[in-house]
């Protein structure tokens, strides 16, 4: 299994500032994924993180505003920039692990952000 | 369409009752699929991992993937009050890349 560390766990900005969520994993991991989950709503994958290389985004998410940092295999974080009360939201990293018999997503708690 | 389609309830059942959760889905090449439990303020933790069609039970649960309806179901027996979550299904082509449903919210009330 593995064990994510996620902080801050919540917080509330201003409009028009940035905050960064951290992301740490007690093993090294070769995809990490960030995820938006707003209320009432499901998980919606925002882009995955690869050590080494650039964050791939998916449709409607665009690295100025959501910049992803991978530096190394255990740790990522991601940047919500020039917040909005739109992106007020919980978001949540999460590692896939491979195992012999088994594959299992990890999730972090969250960050839940509120924009005011 | 979206990817998949759950009942985001409330499901509200008396302890003990048998619950069924349920997904629908459109993409006939997922292979992987997951159901999740999230209480309220903390992330998602696995609670059955099936690949392909057929059954899995794991304790009071049971999970169910027929690919040929494209429908995959999440059965709890005698349910508590500590079952009280939203339970999430998700699924995948070759887990690079996970769909979720918007989620169920159950209630078991003591």
């Amino acid at each position: 299994s593995a064990v994510i560390s996620q902080k801050p766990s919540r917080d509330i900005c201003q409009r028009g500032t940035s905050l960064t969520i951290q992301c740490q994993v007690d093993s090294q991991v070769t995809m990490m994924f960030w995820y938006r989950q707003q209320p009432g709503q499901s998980l919606t994958l925002i882009a995955t993180a690869n050590q080494g290389s650039e964050a791939t985004y998916e449709s409607g998410f665009v690295i100025d505003k959501f910049p992803i940092s991978r530096p190394n295999l255990t740790f990522s974080t991601l940047t919500v920039s020039n917040m909005s009360p739109e992106d007020s939201s919980i978001y949540l990293c999460s590692v896939v692990t491979r195992q012999v018999r088994n594959t299992e997503a990890f999730f972090g708690q969250g960050t839940r952000l509120t924009v005011v | 369409q979206k990817e998949v389609e759950q009942d985001p309830g409330p499901l509200s059942v008396p302890e003990g009752a048998i619950v069924s959760l349920n997904c629908t889905y459109s993409n006939s090449a997922f292979q992987y699929f997951m159901w999740y439990r999230q209480y309220s303020r903390k992330g998602p933790e696995l609670l059955m991992y099936t690949y392909s069609s057929g059954n899995k039970e794991d304790g009071r649960f049971t999970a169910q993937v027929d690919k040929s309806s494209k429908y995959i179901s999440l059965f709890i027996r005698d349910s508590q009050p500590s079952d009280s979550a939203t339970y999430l299904c998700a699924m995948s082509l070759d887990l690079n890349k996970f769909y979720f449903g918007s989620g169920t919210k159950l209630n078991v009330k003591p």
